[in-house]
């Protein structure tokens, strides 16, 4: 089966500054990449998501890149604010429908003011 | 996105007794997810749950401790079975959209059992 792995573990940054986030996969089906966004007490919120066919995608702060040779993608947080502290998880699968998602093991993002 | 709403949102259980949680989605889906996130980890799938079908359990997950009910296409029960404090975790609902992939999960409810 899929395996994800996610670094780092948590990641401290300064306001204002950039956050990177890596994961690697390890089934070449693998054709679908979300990130999610947990905060305390709630469940995770897609923020962005990725499909093998595209090697990168923007969405004002967030961008994601897919490297599918090395079977790794990378999220992107830039110009990083308060709001942003969070729990991040990065997931991958086969995209059928049929398949639940593989998760990462998480990145705690600490902003400090 | 969907709208998923779990009840419990919170319970606090007797070891040995069982609790079932519901989700119930805004609109009609066809695949339904149950997971399991313990205490400062991640998420891990229990299992898939079809309507009119059995549902299909993840390695190191069976039917007898976590029976699933998926009786229309817009609501799905998990019962935890004979509760020990190792099934403390937040249990999470998920649904994909149509034939897109993007998934989206409720809440969750969070489990104490003591």
């Amino acid at each position: 089966g899929e395996n994800v792995e996610q670094h780092p573990s948590t990641l401290s940054v300064q306001e204002g500054d950039s956050a990177v986030i890596k994961c690697t996969y390890s089934d070449s089906a693998s054709n679908y990449f979300p990130w999610y966004k947990q905060e305390l007490g709630k469940g995770p919120q897609l923020i962005i998501d990725i499909r093998s066919n595209v090697g990168e995608k923007k969405d004002q702060r967030i961008a994601v890149t897919l490297n599918k040779t090395a079977k790794h993608f990378s999220l992107h947080i830039t110009e990083t604010q308060p709001e942003d502290s969070a729990v991040y998880f990065c997931a991958a699968t086969s995209g059928r429908g049929a398949d639940g998602l593989t998760f990462g093991k998480g990145t705690h993002l600490i902003i400090q003011p | 996105s969907a709208v998923i709403s779990q009840k419990p949102s919170r319970d606090i259980c007797q070891r040995g007794t069982s609790l079932t949680i519901q989700c119930q989605v805004d609109s009609q889906v066809t695949m339904m997810f149950w997971y399991r996130q313990q205490p400062g980890q991640s998420l891990t799938l229990i299992a898939t749950a079809n309507q009119g079908s059995e549902a299909t359990y993840e390695s190191g997950f069976v039917i007898d401790k976590f029976p699933i009910s998926r009786p229309n296409l817009t609501f799905s029960t998990l019962t935890v079975s004979n509760m020990s404090p190792e099934d403390s975790s937040i249990y999470l609902c998920s649904v994909h959209r149509g034939q897109a992939t993007e998934a989206f999960f409720g809440q969750g409810t969070r489990l104490t059992v003591v």
